[in-house]
């Protein structure tokens, strides 16, 4: 079985573009989180869909935007980029609502010049 | 503030020595997960503890949660070069909320 599959695995955009991320979760799993992960830290939250529906969004201005398809595929937006926003963006899938078991893509390297 | 503080944030050692990492934190969880993340990936979760005082191991690799359900160490034993990489503790507070993730301990493992 496939895992979590992300696209692109690497980018590089200008500041004020905007990139959109796609993320395939795990067959069977109905959540998708997203994380940032930036060089030297650790994954801070961003998103969590389940169902389709918005279950949680972490501390990240309006530029960032997520949805969540009938397949159970996501898409995370985001618009107006900054500098600050270069990073390693992780999906994560679990076939229910809760977080105890979550799997991890292996991301998407962003990189805004 | 980090709501989960790991020790060290770097270790580097020789093969076949032992190393204890750390998790710590003021607030309680109802499940604390280690992960090891190598360069260029995502992390693999490596365990979830959920009952406080509860010890898993896997292979020479022992996690323990603590009673409190506050803080969580990971022993690996004999190291190996294959065990490099950064090695993250999260928590979730309810079950239902996000991941909360440390910000990791980078382990380098010298031949």
């Amino acid at each position: 079985d496939a895992g979590v599959t992300q696209s692109p695995t690497h980018l590089i955009k200008t500041r004020g573009q905007q990139v959109t991320l796609r993320c395939s979760p795990i067959s069977g799993h109905k959540s998708v989180s997203w994380y940032q992960q930036v060089l030297g830290q650790g994954p801070q939250f961003i998103f969590q869909y389940y169902e389709k529906e918005e279950r949680g969004r972490g501390n990240f201005p309006d530029r960032f935007s997520a949805r969540q398809f009938p397949n159970y595929s996501s898409e995370l937006n985001v618009n107006a980029l900054l500098l600050g926003d270069s990073a390693l963006y992780l999906c994560a899938s679990s076939f229910g609502s809760g977080t105890n078991t979550i799997y991890f893509g292996e991301g998407s390297w962003l990189t805004v010049v | 503030t980090q709501l989960l503080e790991q020790s060290p944030q770097f270790l580097s050692i020789q093969e076949g020595e032992n190393l204890t990492v750390y998790c710590n934190s003021s607030s309680v969880f109802s499940s604390l997960q280690w992960y090891r993340q190598e360069p260029g990936e995502g992390p693999v979760l490596l365990v979830t503890v959920v009952t406080g005082g509860e010890v898993k191991k896997l292979k020479r690799l022992t996690f323990q949660f603590g009673d409190a359900r506050k803080d969580s160490s990971l022993h690996i034993t004999a190291a190996q070069t294959g065990d490099t990489g950064l090695y993250l503790c999260a928590g979730d507070v309810s079950g239902n909320t996000p991941l909360v993730f440390g910000k990791g301990t980078r382990l380098s493992v010298i031949a």
